[in-house]
């Protein structure tokens, strides 16, 4: 995947995780349109985070996206078992198509 | 309910096509672009494919550039992937999305296409 991210993640109910998301100057480092969105198998994938750090209405604020350089960074909080789940970020690319990661998956 | 329900997946020969549906319900499809996005088992997302409202503005990615084609219809809510001269490495789960694609705010549950002899 153009993006990488680590491939698992982990927390227990309570506590917080952060997921990363590594590009290039050339997507994640150059503009501010990355997204996150969240995965159960066998359902509709869900917007989380668009532009770096917007929420859709209806997204806990247990979510949160932040980025620095060329990377960017998912951090849920307070941890609860519907949390698990595949995360996966994506990000705009200029004239080259939108990236995607090879996704997360976050064991609570 | 905002909803998008896809449909057509199966089983094919490489070489052989398929046509995907994406049926859209619960807001007004023709005001926004939409998108195919898909899913090889093990695999991140990859965009296929993006169409404008109007139909306006289409593009592909490479990988699908001349065997695949978008289009919708707007009188029936719907989008499709007309997809021809399919290959083992296009077996994966196909997704409708809404928006531009680096905000794909409503997705789909997905269906499946085996490309297999």
């Amino acid at each position: 995947s153009a993006l990488t991210q680590p491939p698992s993640a982990s927390g227990s109910p309570g506590q917080s995780v952060t997921i990363s998301c590594t590009g290039t100057s050339s997507d994640v480092g150059m503009y501010n349109y990355v997204s996150w969105y969240q995965h159960h198998p066998g359902k509709a994938p869900k917007l989380l985070i668009f532009e770096v750090s917007g929420r859709p209405s209806g997204v806990p604020d247990r979510f949160s996206g932040s980025k620095s350089g060329n990377t960017a960074s998912l951090t849920v909080s307070d941890l609860q078992a519907e949390d698990e789940a595949d995360y996966y970020c994506s990000s705009y690319a200029g004239n080259n198509p939108v990236v995607f990661g090879g996704g997360t998956r976050l064991t609570v | 309910d905002v909803q998008l329900v896809e449909s057509g997946g199966g089983l094919v020969q490489p070489g052989g096509s398929l046509r995907l549906s994406c049926s859209a319900s619960g807001y007004r499809f023709g005001g926004y672009a939409m998108n195919w996005v898909r899913q090889a088992p093990g695999r991140g997302p990859e965009w296929l494919s993006y169409i404008s409202t109007g139909s306006l503005n289409i593009h592909y990615a490479d990988s699908v550039k001349g065997r695949f084609t978008i289009f919708r219809d707007d009188a029936r809510d719907s989008l499709y992937l007309q997809m021809n001269s399919l290959r083992d490495e296009d077996t994966a789960t196909y997704y409708c999305a809404r928006g531009p694609d680096y905000r794909l705010d409503v997705w789909g549950q997905g269906t499946t296409v085996t490309v297999s002899s």
